[in-house]
């Protein structure tokens, strides 16, 4: 089946690191996702990571994939005040397919 | 134009009227989605259209629900005898074929009073 999980909310103190987590149900995912999505703004796509990778960085964002847990997550190092929205993991089976949205954690910081 | 466009921004209308939501997807795009995301919650998907294929329709909550994508290039989302339940923000996405990333639009913020 396909499901997505991810914790609602989560409060991190600025410049501490944020790490945001997700699992997922389909072992057979293909392309996993993290979104971000800022108080009354459209959906941006932060990074996407291929099953067959463990990681992969961008700047002050790191993804790891555990695929035998099917679990991953996003790192943000440096946590500042634009960082504040909330956050989807999504996945996908293969590019021919739909995504798969979890229902968001709430990335909130404290001064 | 630059990105997916969707129209009305903003649309409020009584319960039981019918509603239809506009995607203009990035020029060429060959796969566009439908998604719905209610207040406080994640993204449902609804609908997704590849190139000529057969819709994916298996997200579409009841028959009340329907979508046409003319031409593989705009789409319209309709809604017939809208409910409360109804209202949520209606996101349009689309992509070129085989890739990986997906474009969203600002979406159709729908109340049914």
């Amino acid at each position: 089946g396909e499901d997505v999980e991810q914790s609602l909310f989560l409060s991190v103190r600025e410049g501490d690191s944020s790490v945001i987590n997700c699992t997922y149900t389909d072992s057979s995912s293909t392309y996993l996702y993290w979104y971000k999505q800022e108080p009354g703004a459209g959906l941006q796509l932060l990074t996407y990571i291929f099953s067959n990778m463990d990681m992969k960085q961008d700047q002050r964002l790191t993804v790891l994939l555990n695929k035998k847990d099917k679990h991953l997550s996003l790192r943000i190092a440096d946590t500042q005040t634009g960082d504040s929205a909330i956050y989807f993991c999504a996945e996908r089976k293969s590019s021919a397919s739909k995504i798969i949205f979890g229902s968001g954690t709430r990335l909130s910081i404290r001064p | 134009g630059a990105g997916v466009s969707q129209s009305p921004s903003n649309k409020v209308t009584e319960k039981g009227k019918d509603v239809e939501l506009r995607c203009d997807p990035i020029s060429g795009h060959t796969a566009l989605y439908w998604y719905r995301q209610s207040l406080g919650q994640g993204l449902e998907f609804l609908i997704y259209f590849q190139g000529n294929s057969a819709p994916d329709k298996s997200g579409l909550p009841s028959d009340r629900f329907s979508a046409e994508r003319t031409g593989g290039s705009v789409s319209t989302l309709t809604i017939q005898r809208t409910q409360q339940e109804d209202s949520a923000v209606y996101l349009c996405a689309s992509s070129s074929a085989y890739q990986e990333t997906q474009y969203f639009g600002p979406g159709t913020r729908l109340l049914v009073l």
